[in-house]
């Protein structure tokens, strides 16, 4: 079945740690998409890219660098620079056009 | 600035009845996409209905329907016959500039009492 994977569902972090969230879908969609989701803040958006080999910052994109080398990945890393990691990340994909998006089942990541 | 405001934290349904989520945004945009998304205590995203600016009809999906009211920028969620696998919480989501990136709301968590 067509779908996107995130992995892990749960990452420790220790300060001063760099960690990388997995997001891999077969659905042959082009675009891709990291959110943050904070209690009571909703999603929201750090980078998406549109298509391989190119990406764009979102609203909170500090602290976080993304890759896109193939169509079917888009991991994202969250950097020491981030001052406050933890949080619920997911990772979404759409087909080019206003459809809406598919998204993983998430990653929790924490700081300890 | 795009913003989504969803002004209900939390609402609460006896099973069967019906219940109405508000979601209101801003854009100078004559044509855009608008968005219901359920997120259950899974936490996985689901989207529950899809509105067209451009349309004037409302979407309707099984029991979920919208109230679209685009000269007041509202785009409001009906849940009719309410489930108890409807608690969850709901987010509005919206393409405002027809960039395909989504603008969210904080989210309306709905638990259906039986």
């Amino acid at each position: 079945d067509g779908g996107i994977t995130q992995s892990p569902k749960y990452l420790f972090r220790k300060e001063g740690q760099n960690v990388t969230l997995s997001c891999e879908q077969n659905l042959n969609h082009d675009a891709m998409y990291w959110y943050r989701q904070d209690p009571g803040q909703g999603l929201r958006l750090i980078y998406y890219s549109q298509i391989v080999n190119d990406f764009q910052k979102g609203d909170i994109a500090e602290g976080y660098s993304v890759s896109r080398e193939k169509k079917e990945s888009f991991p994202l890393t969250v950097t020491s620079a981030q001052k406050n990691p933890t949080a619920f990340y997911l990772c979404a994909s759409s087909v080019t056009g206003n459809y809406g998006y598919t998204f993983g089942s998430g990653t929790r990541l924490t700081v300890v | 600035a795009q913003t989504v405001t969803q002004s209900q934290p939390e609402m609460s349904v006896q099973e069967a009845e019906t219940v109405t989520l508000s979601c209101t945004y801003d854009t100078s945009e004559s044509n855009y996409y608008l968005f219901w998304y359920k997120q259950p205590p899974s936490r996985q995203m689901i989207l529950v209905i899809r509105q067209e600016a451009y349309k004037q009809q409302n979407a309707t999906e099984n029991r979920f329907s919208v109230n679209f009211q685009k000269a007041a920028k509202s785009f409001s969620l009906k849940i009719s016959d309410s489930q108890l696998g409807d608690t969850a919480m709901y987010f509005c989501a919206c393409d405002l500039s027809n960039d395909y990136k989504l603008s969210f709301g904080a989210g309306t968590t709905v638990t259906v009492r039986a």
